[in-house]
């Protein structure tokens, strides 16, 4: 079946600016997850979705970041007044249950502010 | 204080030979789980193995498997016959306790060059 896609891949924008970076997480996947990935890092936890509610969001940088999955299946992460520091990779995981522990990624979203 | 160290920055193997890749974490609650994954330059982060803390007998997938030394708190993953297709980067990472938040917590990972 299909892996948890996320939507753009790609995505340049202005400082100053407002994002939206979707994630669409593997079909009966309960859980799902928001990870950023600096250069050279591993990925940071940003948020943890069990079904509709945000389970967890102490990641969250700040109040700029905000999550929703309003369904409980796509997942949008935006940012508002985006700073040259927010350019990562914007990684996205589901898994069938918040007690499966295998979380599976998508592909990314590359974040570059310019 | 880290609570997934991977000390080796980068590695190089040959082709056919086994590799081990290091991984020491830090906790304090007795219900962890602990993963692998490799990240090729795609970017992409694929799932490897997973260890769980009362697991009895080590992890194995395949040609990986999981060196689990729990009073060393370390969890090597050992890649056997490499190919080329395993260069890439590889992240240990822990998620601890059993409900609540479920987040992993990664290290900064490590690159593995197989050269042929």
């Amino acid at each position: 079946g299909a892996g948890v896609s996320q939507t753009p891949s790609n995505k340049v924008t202005e400082k100053g600016k407002y994002v939206e970076l979707r994630c669409d997480p593997i079909s009966g996947h309960t859980a799902l997850y928001w990870y950023r990935q600096s250069l050279g890092q591993g990925p940071e936890f940003l948020i943890y979705f069990q079904g509709t509610g945000a389970a967890d969001d102490s990641g969250l940088p700040n109040d700029r970041f905000f999550a929703v999955r309003p369904e409980g299946s796509v997942s949008t992460l935006k940012i508002q007044r985006t700073e040259r520091g927010d350019s990562a990779v914007y990684l996205c995981a589901s898994s069938l249950t918040a007690l499966e522990p295998t979380q599976y990624f998508g592909p990314g979203t590359r974040l570059t502010v310019l | 204080a880290q609570k997934i160290t991977q000390t080796q920055p980068g590695m190089f193997v040959q082709e056919k030979e086994a590799v081990t890749l290091d991984c020491t974490y830090d906790t304090s609650d007795p219900s962890y789980g602990l993963f692998w994954y490799k990240q090729p330059s795609s970017g992409e982060m694929i799932f490897l193995i997973y260890q769980g803390s009362y697991d009895q007998q080590n992890a194995t997938e395949g040609r990986y498997s999981l060196n689990f030394q729990k009073a060393r708190k370390s969890a090597n993953l050992v890649i056997s016959a490499s190919q080329l297709g395993d260069s890439a980067m590889y992240f240990c990472a822990m998620r601890e306790g059993q409900g609540g938040s479920e987040k992993l917590v990664f290290g900064k990972g490590m690159k593995l060059t197989v050269n042929p």
